[in-house]
């Protein structure tokens, strides 16, 4: 059964900073890993997508990379800012009982402050 | 282009009715997706379609139902509401199942 952790849970770091945020997953036989963003009391907005063909993605300040292998995914946001702060969900599409799914990890509340 | 449209957007169900999101999508996807986020459980799928005409189960069926009779709407049923769907409710869709998923700004349903 395929689960999806992030770590950490919670980060807070000031405006300008370079940070990682690390989604694992416990099977590897994904077809894809989508990175989105949720803002409080909003939807999700599809930051990535990450074949299971591929080793990274970049969209502006944003740079997510895939390694199979070991079940990792990191999102890699440059020169953050205020307008960062938000909750980063990552997921993993794999077969999984019977159906392709999407298996959301728990997430990452980011608070960039000025 | 709108994308992903979910009404209502919030709702106040007593328990034992009857209610139907809606969910429409303008990009002409094959695949739809139900799904309710809760805290501390975080997303979970419903009720899936692959392509119009055909619907599956997905991690969280009970109590809930589907349809897919076109391309572009795919409505969720609470035949009879109860506390515990009291939920945030998303709708997603992707071109397949294996593409790039799009979801909507959702429907906050409380059950009293």
């Amino acid at each position: 059964k395929q689960e999806v952790t992030q770590i950490p849970a919670a980060l807070s770091v000031p405006e300008g900073e370079n940070l990682v945020l690390n989604c694992s997953f416990t099977d590897s036989a994904i077809y894809n890993l989508q990175w989105f963003r949720q803002d409080p009391g909003k939807g999700l907005t599809s930051l990535l997508l990450i074949q299971s063909s591929q080793r990274e993605q970049t969209s502006g300040r944003l740079n997510a990379s895939l390694d199979k292998s070991s079940g990792r995914s990191t999102l890699y946001i440059a020169a953050s800012q205020p307008g960062d702060s938000a909750t980063y969900l990552c997921a993993a599409r794999s077969f999984s009982g019977g159906y392709n799914k999407l298996i959301f990890g728990a997430g990452t509340r980011l608070a960039v402050h000025p | 282009i709108a994308g992903i449209t979910q009404a209502p957007t919030s709702q106040i169900l007593a328990a034992g009715r009857r209610m139907t999101l809606r969910c429409t999508q303008d990009m002409r996807h094959n695949a739809m997706y139900w799904y309710r986020q809760d805290l501390g459980l975080g997303l979970r799928l419903i009720h899936y379609s692959n392509t119009a005409g055909t619907t599956g189960k997905g991690e969280v069926p009970d109590g809930y139902s589907v349809s897919r009779a076109n391309t572009d709407d795919f409505p969720l049923t609470l035949a009879s509401a109860v506390p515990s769907q009291t939920s945030v409710y998303f709708c997603a869709s992707s071109d397949s199942p294996l593409t790039e998923a799009f979801f909507g700004q959702g429907t906050r349903l409380t059950v009293v």
